[in-house]
């Protein structure tokens, strides 16, 4: 079972909102990674994070924010939540090494209205 | 466009079938990995398989790699309506190891 958790699961909020998804875990692993991903669609990597007070831009662009303050927290922010915001956001971790697997929370399904 | 592409996109066979999908990448590779992903949920690691490894076995799965292709497969023998999943393959670049290319997935659908 992985020590990631990403709350809350599911949050329906109103366009124009200030919103946080917390991504914690509890491995001490120094990586960190948000994706995004329409349903049944490819992950897009948004965020990663290589350790405390390090965060870069992922592939795909993104109008979200991130912080990595403590090595087990790396909230993601979205400072006006649009519609087009509506997707899933995966957050995962990996330890330290080349061949090392990353561990994912169980996503946070967003709607903007 | 993606590292990673998966065919097919969509598989639906029978229990006690196998099940095999292909995955595509193409720039030079650390390790490989697939993953499985229950509907709505996060992802699980399945397997890994490094760039100097040709055929990696975990239970009813098997993988091989061809870096000359740049392509792997993952094979479910046996299969069963539990393996009812999208199963994505992940790419870790050489050049930029710790940072995860992931395919489109492949569907699979397992009836009873």
């Amino acid at each position: 079972e992985a020590d990631i958790y990403q709350t809350p699961r599911y949050l329906v909020i109103g366009t124009g909102k200030k919103i946080t998804l917390e991504c914690s875990q509890t491995m001490g692993h120094d990586k960190m990674y948000w994706y995004q991903q329409d349903p049944g669609m490819e992950l897009h990597l948004i965020h990663y994070s290589y350790g405390v007070n390090s965060t870069e831009k992922g592939d795909l662009s993104s109008e979200s924010t991130v912080s990595r303050i403590r090595t087990e927290h790396f909230p993601l922010t979205l400072e006006s939540a649009r519609p087009s915001h509506t997707s899933q956001y995966l957050c995962a971790s990996i330890a330290v090494g080349r061949n090392t697997e990353a561990f994912f929370g169980q996503g946070t399904r967003l709607t903007v209205v | 466009s993606q590292q990673g592409e998966e065919d097919p996109q969509a598989l639906s066979i029978q229990e006690g079938e196998n099940a095999t999908m292909n995955c595509s990448y193409k720039t030079s590779i650390n390790n490989l990995q697939w993953y499985r992903q229950n509907s709505g949920r996060g992802l699980v690691h399945l397997i890994l398989i490094r760039s100097n490894e040709r055929e990696k076995h975990s239970g009813r799965l098997r993988v091989t790699l061809d870096t000359s292709k740049k392509s792997s497969s993952l094979l479910i023998t046996a299969s069963r309506a539990a393996d009812t999943a999208s199963y994505f393959c992940a790419t870790v670049l050489t050049d930029s190891w710790g940072k995860f290319q992931f395919g489109a997935g492949t569907q699979v659908v397992v009836t009873p």
